[in-house]
């Protein structure tokens, strides 16, 4: 069973990066299987995709985040990492760290969905 | 690609049917997730691919549509189904989600 688990700060200052890890257990980041993801949801509001990675190809951003964002990932360790720079009181939100799996759809293409999520960790970002 | 669902919040009865609209702004095919939120707890993948029904997800649980037009249905509502559903495009990137449609028992 795959199990993801964030970890970070919960608190980070204005104007800060802010900086979280999740682990991986039961499946290898290194996979070109799956994809791993981000997603961040503020108190009380909808889902906002932040970005992905998949082993041996340049991570996606979203376009509105992305000259603040960087992910990576730690193959020795199972773990990729979240980095968002110039942190404002927008940015605070809980933080989702998921798997994105693929499978073929009959007419050309892969459906792509999160089908495992951390159980997400709350960032404020406040002085 | 701009998702938008209705009804914003709904009131239904346990054992009613319950269905949800999502609309895309533009065409996305069949690319398209529903996932269910009960407060405090990460998103749970209910539907891929329009309608494909994921493992362990019961089938009252269905999805339909194409192109911009979608439907999630709950047939027969039970109170553990009480929750803020999503639906998703995996189109294009960024892959963005409509606002939730929170779902309550009468």
């Amino acid at each position: 069973q795959v199990q993801l688990q964030e970890s970070g700060p919960g608190l980070v200052k204005p104007s800060q990066t802010l900086s979280l890890t999740c682990a991986v257990s039961g499946g290898s980041i290194s996979s070109a299987n799956w994809f791993w993801s981000w997603i961040r949801q503020p108190a009380g509001k909808g889902l906002e995709w932040i970005g992905r990675f998949r082993s041996s190809q340049t991570p996606s951003y979203n376009p509105s985040l992305r000259s603040r964002v960087t992910i990576s990932m730690d193959t020795s360790t199972n773990q990729f990492s979240l980095e968002l720079s110039s942190v404002t009181a927008a940015d605070t939100a809980v933080y989702y760290c998921a798997r994105e799996s693929l499978e073929a759809r009959d007419n050309g293409g892969y459906y792509d969905f999160s089908d495992f999520w951390g159980q997400g960790i709350l960032v404020t970002v406040s002085s | 690609i701009q998702m938008t669902q209705s009804p914003s919040s709904l009131s239904a009865s346990v054992g009613d049917r319950v269905t949800i609209t999502c609309r895309a702004s533009q065409r996305i095919d069949d690319y398209l997730n529903w996932y269910q939120q009960t407060p405090g707890k990460a998103p749970k993948l209910l539907i891929y691919g329009a309608s494909r029904l994921e493992r362990g997800v019961p089938s009252r649980f269905s999805g339909s549509g194409s192109v911009t037009a979608f439907t999630l249905t709950i047939n027969s509502l039970q109170p553990e189904d009480i929750a803020t559903y999503y639906c998703q495009q995996s189109y294009t990137l960024p892959y963005t989600f409509g606002q939730g449609t929170n779902l309550e028992i009468k």
